[in-house]
């Protein structure tokens, strides 16, 4: 079955520029994740979704940070304005609601 | 989420068997042990997990000792593909409300397979 999808690959950006990533999870997985991975270090979630209701985002910097699943399949997360500190890499990643998560390839944010 | 302690580091020789463990002494009845790998500019990708019982999938054996405070994954036959950061994670498996539960990463094990 194919993996989870995301775009764009990289993605370089001023501060203070809007960025929008873009995850399409594997077919069927009710639940899809938004994790944010700063070099190294490990991933750290910002947003989970069960279809498309939100049922964590307690890690989501809200003020600048936004994330929609409409018909609960794929999913946008949207920086406006991004900062220095943004510069990471956006993982997604979907399971079924009782299931093993799986983690696309990521985008990777550079914010000059 | 309990936390898990790796090594920071390991060597392991191409053809050897890679022991990497893991601690976990504040696990509960539960949780699941994970195990996952990320390769380098890649996602994580699942390797193996268990709650009690040792596990053994294509990929890797997971031994969980009998209090549940420790675990090793092993990774039987080394190849320099294999080096990669191993996360060890504990997690309850999924909740009622909620559906599956999200992934606490540390700062995992970067295992290097030496040729």
């Amino acid at each position: 079955e194919a993996g989870v999808a995301q775009s764009p690959r990289y993605k370089i950006i001023e501060k203070r520029q809007s960025v929008a990533f873009w995850c399409n999870p594997i077919s069927g997985h009710a639940t899809l994740y938004w994790y944010q991975q700063i070099l190294g270090q490990g991933p750290k979630l910002l947003i989970q979704f069960q279809n498309n209701g939100v049922v964590d985002d307690s890690q989501l910097p809200k003020d600048r940070f936004s994330a929609e699943r409409l018909k609960g399949v794929d999913s946008t997360l949207k920086i406006q304005p991004a900062k220095l500190e943004d510069s990471a890499v956006y993982l997604c990643a979907s399971s079924y609601t009782r299931g093993t998560q799986y983690f696309g390839p990521g985008t990777r944010l550079t914010v000059l | 989420d309990a936390k898990t302690t790796q090594p920071p580091s390991m060597d392991c020789a191409e053809g050897r068997a890679a022991n990497l463990p893991c601690n976990h002494s504040t696990i509960s009845g539960n949780e699941y042990v994970y195990w996952y790998r990320q390769i380098h500019s890649q996602g994580p990708q699942y390797i193996i997990h268990g709650l009690k019982n040792n596990e053994t999938n294509e990929m890797a054996s997971l031994i969980i000792t009998e209090d549940r405070k420790s675990s090793t994954l092993i990774l039987p036959h080394a190849t320099l593909r294999d080096t990669a950061v191993y996360y060890c994670i504990v997690r309850v498996g999924w909740d009622l409300v909620q559906g599956a539960q999200k992934l606490v990463f540390g700062q995992g094990t970067r295992l290097t397979i030496n040729p």
